[in-house]
């Protein structure tokens, strides 16, 4: 089965410090999108990709977060000076995109991240 | 703007029929997801409406109304495997991100 994966799965920074989480989308899939969910809440949209443009960056993004799409396959997000504030599990989706997008986004595992 | 309601939590017995109920009200519409989620799991992917009426799979029914922003989830013949939270999303129109509501958490007492 070649879902979406995710690494890590799980994350223990200390405030302050740089963090960065893969997301491999199923393979050629050309949509995907990065959420953040906090305990007790649905999944937050923060950016998405078609291919390796990024096309969409939500106002959840502040500039410490960033995130790339190199190649169009794999994705990054990379989080700066961490704070407290961003221990959340952080999910990656794709679609094919073939259908403007009109299509199930299939979730990965998720990273979780605790910031102490 | 954009507003999803949920209830938080829902309780029901197993071997039972649960209705799960969504309210929307958004500036785009694109159809409407429903996802499962077990705890510290990522969302799997239940059903999907995009026009009005039922969609059945297997134990899971959705149901959509576009005129009232309202849809529900059906579970029939409940199991315990069915306790997990579910989530209800309405895909934006110009990006096809998910808006989701926060939840519903189902606990099914034997």
């Amino acid at each position: 089965d070649t879902g979406v994966s995710q690494d890590p799965r799980h994350k223990i920074t200390k405030r302050g410090q740089n963090v960065t989480f893969r997301c491999d989308p199923i393979s050629e899939h050309n949509r995907l999108y990065w959420y953040r969910q906090t305990l007790g809440q649905g999944p937050e949209f923060l950016t998405y990709f078609q291919n390796e443009a990024q096309l969409e960056k939500s106002r959840l993004l502040s500039d410490r977060f960033s995130a790339e799409r190199p190649k169009g396959s794999f994705s990054t997000l990379e989080i700066q000076r961490t704070e407290q504030g961003d221990s959340a599990m952080y999910l990656c989706a794709s679609t094919h995109g073939r259908n403007r997008g009109l299509e199930t986004q299939y979730f990965g595992p998720g990273t979780r991240l605790l910031v102490l | 703007g954009q507003n999803i309601d949920q209830p938080t939590e829902m309780t029901a017995t197993e071997g039972a029929i649960v209705q799960i109920n969504c309210t929307y009200q958004t500036s785009g519409f694109n159809g409407l997801f429903w996802y499962q989620q077990h705890a510290g799991e990522a969302p799997t992917f239940l059903s999907y409406n995009v026009l009005d009426g039922l969609e059945e799979k297997g134990r899971f029914s959705s149901f959509l109304s576009r005129s009232k922003g309202y849809s529900y989830l059906l579970l029939k013949e409940l199991q315990m495997k069915d306790s997990a939270s579910y989530l209800c999303a309405v895909r934006d129109v110009a990006t096809n991100k998910l808006i989701f509501g926060t939840g519903t958490l189902l606990a099914v007492q034997p």
